[in-house]
């Protein structure tokens, strides 16, 4: 299994200002994925991150308020721009392993004031 | 477009007890189904893939069951503990792709 860690772990932060989301791979990996979770609701994509190309972004996400980098095959970062308190969220990062299993980072709680 | 649904919302049980988490897709056309594990605040922890060609899938305490053609999957976990409370989520990736659609979450409590 593929281990996974996000940094920050959680954070508060006022509105108007972005924040940067990283997800480090113990393991070379094509794909990863960026999910929120809202209060009380389950997970929903955000975008998909291939290394070398842009991310795909799931329909009511663009890359304006979520830029995402992929520099190499151990590595992204999530961008929450400009944020309001709906931005509020655990925003977790994904890898596909052997079999399809895919393997989740332990999540960055935000709040957003 | 593929939909999950898990019943039911919430559940409470006393310690010991042996119980069934259900899983409902519309779409039979997939290759496998995740059981997550996510404690409150927390990521997702895996805890069992069945591929479409199985039928079951166990590890330890627990048992995922999977029939494609009625579009269904449950986890039995047997003699409950109170550190499995948790939310259970499952999963099922679009077909040609990883992208996961998520179930809406079974919340467990195991009353000590």
């Amino acid at each position: 299994s593929a281990v996974i860690s996000q940094k920050p772990s959680r954070d508060i932060c006022q509105r108007g200002t972005s924040l940067t989301i990283q997800c480090q791979v113990d393991s070379q990996v094509t794909m990863m994925f960026w999910y929120r979770q809202q209060p009380g609701q389950s997970l929903t994509l955000i975008a998909t991150a291939n290394q070398g190309s842009e991310a795909t972004y799931e329909s009511g996400f663009v890359i304006d308020k979520f830029p995402i980098s992929r520099p190499n095959l151990t590595f992204s970062t999530l961008t929450v721009s400009n944020m309001s308190p709906e931005d509020s969220s655990i925003y977790l990062c994904s890898v596909g392993g052997r079999l399809n299993e895919q393997f989740f980072g332990p999540g960055t709680r935000l709040t957003v004031l | 477009k593929q939909e999950v649904t898990q019943i039911p919302a919430a559940l409470s049980v006393p310690e010991g007890e042996n119980l069934v988490l259900n899983c409902s897709f519309t779409d039979s056309a997939i290759y496998n189904l995740q059981w997550f594990r996510q404690d409150p605040g927390k990521g997702l922890t895996s805890l069992l893939l069945i591929q479409s060609s199985q039928r079951e899938q166990t590890s330890g305490r627990l048992n995922a069951s999977l029939d494609k053609s009625s579009g269904r999957s449950t986890l039995y976990i047997a003699a409950s503990q109170p550190g499995d409370s948790a939310t259970y989520l499952c999963a099922v990736p679009n077909f040609g792709n990883e992208k996961l659609t998520f179930g809406t979450g079974t919340r467990l409590t195991i009353i000590p």
